[in-house]
């Protein structure tokens, strides 16, 4: 039990059309990532949130965006959905005082574009 | 351009031997490196790092090696245990001047299964 929730748990979204994907956060963890995870694959750095803003980002278009809220919870969107956009989405995130290792990952969200 | 790798994607042993999960990684400006695990339904979740200024980690029964002139790192497990049974990720960091930068670059995993 990481404290980070993730929703919907699955989704099925039809290609071109937008998709928003929930994280709650632990109190205090102002810091998020995103992680993409394709079928058979490790995940994969989409980007980061500190304090409200991006502070990172991995090799991602710009039609994938974030959102970081003051109560720990932030959101991923993702717009004009592409079939290769079917993954699991994992959201992470971590405290003040931890460390890169101690990132708390959410159970993810299973988005499927058909 | 994959720049963690875990070549063996399953590994299958039996309860009480050791198991030995291994990794390789080509950016040389990696200087953190993590073991993650995972159950089916959930997230990762940590297990055991090392910084590139050690060559050696012990925690319990996990136990991770790293050698910098091969760019190569390796999980043990004694004794393995049926519990133990999941999908084993390797990921590397690297600090950026003391910033809190959580970048993670994962390899893609090594299922691994123990047998009682």
């Amino acid at each position: 039990e990481t404290g980070v929730t993730q929703s919907p748990t699955h989704l099925i979204k039809t290609r071109g059309q937008q998709v928003t994907l929930r994280c709650s956060s632990q109190s205090g963890h102002n810091t998020v990532s995103w992680y993409q995870q394709a079928l058979g694959q490790g995940p994969q750095f989409i980007f980061q949130y500190y304090r409200e803003e991006e502070n990172g980002r991995g090799n991602f278009p710009p039609r994938f965006s974030g959102l970081q809220f003051p109560n720990y919870s932030s959101e991923l969107n993702v717009n004009a959905l592409e079939l290769d956009d079917s993954a699991l989405y994992l959201c992470a995130s971590r405290g003040p005082r931890d460390r890169d290792n101690e990132q708390y990952f959410g159970p993810g969200t299973r988005l499927t574009v058909t | 351009d994959q720049q963690v790798k875990q070549n063996s994607p399953s590994l299958s042993v039996q309860e009480g031997r050791i198991s030995i999960l291994n990794c390789d990684y080509t950016n040389s400006m990696f200087d953190y490196f993590l073991w993650y695990k995972k159950y089916p339904a959930e997230g990762p979740t940590f297990l055991i790092s090392i910084s590139s200024i050690k060559d050696k980690n012990e925690d319990g029964r996990f136990t991770v090696f790293l050698n910098k002139s091969a760019k190569h790192l390796s999980l043990h497990i004694v004794p393995s245990q049926p519990g133990d049974s999941a999908v084993y990720f390797c990921a590397a960091s690297r600090n950026a001047g003391g910033t809190s930068y959580g970048k993670l670059t994962f390899g893609q995993g090594t299922i691994l299964t123990v047998h009682p």
